[in-house]
């Protein structure tokens, strides 16, 4: 079985730049997230959909991040403008949305440096 | 709000050594899962294992066994024969369930214990 894909891998932009990270998570995972690891801290959710629909944003920077998940298959992560604090690993994450069993499975990460 | 704490940053251990990694949450919650991951240096977050919180029997996969005290709200993770390749940063985390008629569960990490095995 496929794992949860993401890419690029890395990343390097300037500050106010704009910058996309793509995720595909594991066939026929309902549930995706996106979290934001930074250096030296677990990660933290930044959004969470159920197929095509939002369930959590509530720790987005909605200013200048933005999220979607067309087609209730892979999704994309938009910063713009980017700023030097949103260096990071970004991770997506995937799961089944069975009840009693919601194990989140993660992808590889993207590294983003803002110079 | 809940909270995950992981008290000890970082931990070494000798190869086919026992080490004990801590984790303490705070909750209000009854229902709810614990979690360990793996972050070895190439940071792809592998699960370790997991345990649902009704659940009086300690996890166990493999090397890899819990100690889940609900009253004491404490999650530890003990690895067997501890192997070069279990070199990786470990997180607890805890997963609630976010209303009581979904199936929609948010991870909430510790800031990680970074173990390293020395050969």
């Amino acid at each position: 079985e496929a794992g949860v894909a993401q890419s690029p891998r890395y990343k390097i932009i300037e500050k106010r730049q704009s910058v996309a990270f793509w995720c595909n998570p594991i066939s026929g995972h309902a549930t995706l997230y996106w979290y934001q690891q930074i250096l030296g801290q677990g990660p933290k959710l930044l959004i969470q959909f159920q197929n095509n629909g939002v369930v959590d944003d509530s720790q987005l920077p909605k200013d200048r991040f933005s999220a979607e998940r067309l087609k209730g298959v892979d999704s994309t992560l938009k910063i713009q403008p980017a700023k030097l604090e949103d260096s990071a690993v970004y991770l997506c994450a995937s799961s089944f949305n069975r009840a009693n069993t919601d194990t989140q499975y993660f992808g590889p990460g993207t590294r983003l440096t803002v110079l | 709000a809940q909270t995950v704490t992981q008290s000890q940053p970082e931990m070494s251990v000798q190869e086919a050594e026992t080490v004990t990694l801590s984790c303490t949450y705070d909750t209000s919650e009854n229902n709810y899962y614990l979690f360990w991951y793996k972050q070895p240096p190439s940071r792809q977050m592998i699960l370790v294992i997991r345990q649902e919180a009704y659940k009086q029997q300690n996890a166990t996969e493999n090397r890899f066994s819990v100690n889940f005290q609900k009253a004491a709200k404490s999650f530890s993770l003990k690895i067997s024969d501890s192997q070069l390749g279990d070199t990786a940063m470990y997180f607890c985390a805890f997963m609630k369930q976010r209303n009581s008629g979904g199936s929609n569960y948010k991870l909430t990490f510790g800031k990680g214990t970074l173990l390293t095995v020395n050969p």
